[in-house]
């Protein structure tokens, strides 16, 4: 069964990069079929994609983030991480961690059948 | 403001049958599938529909889901207060390349 943990930093200052890594285990990341991705959620509100990396390396970013997000694997450590620069108290939310797999029904790509349990990141000096 | 529209708030009593409305566009329900998520008070959402109408393994029946143009929604049946969360319907959007979310409906079991 697969399983998706987030880890990284609580609190960031504003200006600064937020740093997250998701840990993967019960899935190999390098398979492929699978679009690992990144979800918030801010305090009250709904859910905002963020973006994916697929096993091979290619990216896709949510253009209202596209110039301050890099998503990447670490295959060595099952992992796969989000960094997001210049932060503001607008990126205040929880991060989730998610695996996109393969929509075999419907036109489009992925969907996301397994979240991680999500990281609470506070933007404050 | 969330380009999938839901309403904040639902509520039935136990053994009550509610539909939960979801309203895009073209870009997004009009030309994919519909998918819904259950998000249980302090957890992660988890998967309940996917492609319109078919549930995951572990999904009871009582979960439903349908679409209709650029409208879905979800139906859920035989009402139970472990159903009290927040549900949020999916789809993939054309013009973003990438997912779009409804801001989430709670629904509450009186």
């Amino acid at each position: 069964q697969v399983q998706l943990q987030e880890s990284g930093p609580g609190l960031v200052k504003p200006s600064q990069t937020l740093s997250l890594t998701c840990t993967v285990s019960g899935a190999s990341i390098t398979s492929g079929g699978y679009y690992w991705s990144w979800i918030r959620q801010h305090p009250g509100r709904g859910l905002e994609w963020i973006g994916y990396i697929y096993y091979s390396g290619t990216t896709y970013y949510n253009p209202s983030l596209n110039s301050r997000v890099t998503i990447a694997l670490d295959t060595s450590k099952t992992q796969f991480t989000l960094r997001l620069n210049s932060v503001t108290a607008a990126d205040t939310a929880m991060y989730y961690c998610a695996r996109g797999t393969l929509a075999l029904l419907g036109r489009e790509p992925y969907y996301f059948d397994n979240w991680g349990q999500g990281t609470l990141v506070t933007v404050s000096s | 403001q969330s380009v999938l529209t839901q309403p904040p708030s639902v509520s039935g009593t136990p053994g009550q049958r509610v539909t939960i409305p979801c309203s895009g566009g073209s870009s997004n329900i009009g030309g994919y599938s519909v998918y819904w998520y259950q998000q249980l008070p302090g957890t992660a959402p988890k998967l309940l529909i996917y492609s319109e109408n078919q549930r995951p393994s572990g999904v009871p029946d009582r979960f439903s889901g349908s679409k209709s143009g650029t409208s879905a929604s979800l139906a859920i049946g035989g009402l139970r207060s472990e159903d009290e969360a927040d549900y949020y319907c999916a789809a993939w959007d054309d013009s973003l390349s990438g997912w779009v979310f409804g801001g989430g409906t709670k629904l509450t079991v009186l």
